[in-house]
């Protein structure tokens, strides 16, 4: 099973700041099948990158996301105040497909 | 626009079976792959397992000998069987079509575990 630690568990930034969350893998992702999604409180997560770097439809472009092989990253190059979050990577490259324990982004 | 959601009993005594069923809309459920994923309180997300539209299945390991995944094409709907529960097991379960990621999720329910 494929390990994804993500760093680090706290962002505290300020609004128009830059964040840059990082996904560290146990073992190489295959394809760099890696995606991250946002979630909020109540609700489910939503899609953000997939194929490490692929925007999903409707994903505003100061959100990206980079990468290969064991360490990814997604930069949100602006914070606005709908950023501030929980964000998770999730490996789907092997069975079974497995979550990282997320990092908040609170404001600061 | 794709749209799933949850259904089934928020409470389950230890040692019996929680039983969700998925109903999706606005799409067919053949063809594609179709996922439970759980969150505990406060914690992380746990992928339980997939199912085709065929219904052939994967599972989580972790979970594979109490786990059950089932589709119904007649009524667009696949369901989830954890038997044996315990308290470990109390989470919000979510459901979702898979592409290995996951772009349409259900709102999710809490399934709770206790007597």
């Amino acid at each position: 099973e494929i390990v994804l630690t993500q760093s680090p568990g706290t962002l505290s930034l300020s609004p128009g700041e830059r964040a840059t969350l990082s996904c560290r893998a146990s073992q190489s992702v295959s394809s760099n099948y890696l995606a991250w999604y946002q979630q909020k409180p109540g609700q489910a997560p939503r899609l953000l990158i997939y194929g490490a770097s692929s925007r999903a439809t409707g994903i505003p472009d100061r959100l990206s996301g980079s990468g290969s092989g064991t360490d990814f990253t997604l930069t949100i190059s602006r914070l606005e105040p709908e950023d501030f979050a929980v964000y998770y990577c999730q490996q789907y490259g092997s069975s079974p497909w497995t979550f990282g324990q997320g990092t908040k982004v609170e404001i600061k | 626009q794709v749209q799933l959601q949850e259904s089934g009993p928020g409470l389950v005594k230890p040692s019996e079976t929680l039983s969700l069923t998925c109903t999706v809309s606005g799409g067919s459920i053949i063809n594609y792959y179709w996922s439970w994923i759980r969150q505990p309180p406060g914690k992380e997300l746990e992928w339980v397992g997939s199912v085709y539209s065929s219904g052939s299945t994967n599972y989580n390991p972790s979970l594979k000998s109490r786990v059950t995944m089932s589709v119904d094409t007649s009524k667009n709907q696949f369901s989830l069987n954890l038997k044996s529960v315990t308290a470990a097991d109390t989470a919000v379960y979510f459901c979702a079509r898979s592409s290995g990621f996951f772009l349409y999720w259900g709102r999710g329910t809490l399934v709770t575990v206790s007597s």
